[in-house]
């Protein structure tokens, strides 16, 4: 079975801060991808990846940077949290299709 | 502005009825459809797709239909189970582009 694992499950941090998302795939998928959830809104896509070092906006792209340093590891960064990024943020890859395997989510709260 | 609507939040269905699931999309570029379901506290989970040149898949107990002159498809789950019971998202990607867009979602509740 493919495993997309996300380091936390649940994170509180500060306004202004600096925060890592991880999300680490175990199938040797080429894309991976960032989604945000929120209630009324569904999932929105903010970055993804079709290979190492390569990267693409989604569709919410400000306030957010990532990283793909290695093929199998995709990090969302927040450069400042802010409270409108409190959201759950579910991290996925894919092989190549539309089928999208994705981690249970990571649930961010800004105070 | 909203490619992929959804339009019913939530849905509550009797076990061992019909549950209709609703989606519905704006651009005429899309051409696969996937649904996906939620339990809470976990990823959404692939459950079935359709592509544009058919305008019906069946798997099991759940069926997509797509009305691609109403830019409407539909996701039927024939009985439903309480273990049916989530948050069911359809999605919608262009050809050979790997990017989904996902609608709002509906909560479907199975009772017994």
């Amino acid at each position: 079975d493919v495993k997309v694992t996300q380091s936390s499950r649940y994170l509180v941090k500060r306004t202004g801060e600096k925060v890592f998302l991880e999300c680490v795939q175990d199938m040797d998928h080429e894309n991976m991808f960032w989604y945000r959830q929120d209630p009324g809104l569904g999932l929105r896509l903010i970055y993804f990846s079709y290979d190492v070092k390569m990267k693409e906006k989604g569709d919410i792209p400000e306030g957010y940077s990532v990283s793909r340093e290695k093929k199998e590891r995709f990090s969302l960064i927040l450069e400042s949290a802010s409270t409108n990024q409190t959201s759950m943020y579910l991290c996925a890859s894919a092989d190549g299709g539309e089928k999208l395997f994705f981690g249970s989510g990571t649930q961010l709260s800004v105070l | 502005d909203q490619q992929v609507k959804q339009n019913s939040p939530s849905l509550s269905v009797q076990e061992g009825r019909i549950s209709i699931l609703n989606c519905d999309y704006t651009n005429s570029m899309f051409d696969y459809f996937l649904w996906y379901k939620k339990y809470p506290a976990e990823g959404p989970t692939f459950l079935i797709s359709i592509s544009s040149i058919k305008d019906k898949n069946e798997d099991g107990r759940f069926t997509v239909f797509l009305n691609k002159s109403a830019k409407h498809l539909s996701l039927h789950i024939v009985p439903s189970q309480p273990g049916d019971s989530a948050v069911y998202f359809c999605a919608a990607s262009v050809y050979n582009t790997d990017k989904l867009i996902f609608g709002t979602g509906t909560r479907l509740q199975v009772f017994p």
